[in-house]
């Protein structure tokens, strides 16, 4: 069922640097690209979320990369702050349909 | 977006017994999902239940061990059966809000239900 490739699988970064995390799929029927965050125990909550029209959507310090040609997307999270650790999952879906997840990586940001 | 209750939280359950889980949502809503994440690892969709139609089940997964109801816009819900150590996981419901913008209304998800089964 993965059809969406994630890395890295865990990343440490320090208060106010830039966490990236790169996410590539196959299957060009994908439109829509979200990124949720979900810290523990709790359900995945959307944080952003882009189309393949656009190369790039910033929300705060927030801001996804998207590259159709190459098929890779990425997060980049700027300024990051202990608050910010936590799991974050790419995904992809057809228009009205199910999502595909990539596996995840669990960031933590050190004061 | 919308806001789902899932119950119960979290269980403990003897193998070979079957636990359901419940998905409420505050508005109607045409899709929801119910997806599986076990721990540490990603969410795999388990099915796609439509009001008014057989849920639509991924490889892998099968009607007989994961029964889902839809009986109306608002609520749905997800049995596990015959559990065995193995079905050990959170399981979640998610719903599609309808939107021509799918970007700030896209998919919402429950808190999820923890299930041991012992």
């Amino acid at each position: 069922q993965q059809q969406v490739k994630q890395s890295p699988q865990s990343l440490i970064v320090q208060k106010g640097g830039i966490s990236i995390i790169n996410c590539a799929y196959e299957n060009t029927a994908f439109d829509y690209f979200p990124w949720y965050q979900q810290f523990p125990g709790k359900g995945p909550a959307l944080l952003i979320a882009i189309r393949p029209d656009v190369s790039e959507k910033k929300e705060g310090r927030f801001t996804i990369s998207f590259n159709k040609s190459a098929k890779q997307f990425s997060l980049h999270i700027m300024d990051s702050q202990p608050g910010d650790s936590a799991t974050y999952f790419c995904a992809a879906s057809t228009g009205n349909n199910d999502m595909r997840f990539g596996a995840g990586t669990r960031l933590t940001v050190k004061p | 977006s919308a806001v789902i209750s899932q119950k119960p939280s979290r269980d403990i359950c003897q193998r070979g017994t079957s636990l359901t889980i419940q998905c409420q949502v505050d508005s109607q809503v045409t899709m929801m999902f119910w997806y599986r994440q076990q721990p540490g690892q990603s969410l795999t969709l388990i099915a796609t239940a439509n009001q008014g139609s057989e849920a639509t089940y991924e490889s892998g997964f099968v009607i007989d061990k994961f029964p889902i109801s839809r009986p109306n816009l608002t609520f749905s819900t997800l049995t596990v059966s015959n559990m065995s150590p193995e079905d050990s996981s959170i399981y979640l419901c998610s719903v599609l809000i309808p939107t021509v913008d799918y970007i700030n209304y896209g998919y919402t998800f429950g808190s999820g239900t923890r299930l041991t089964v012992v």
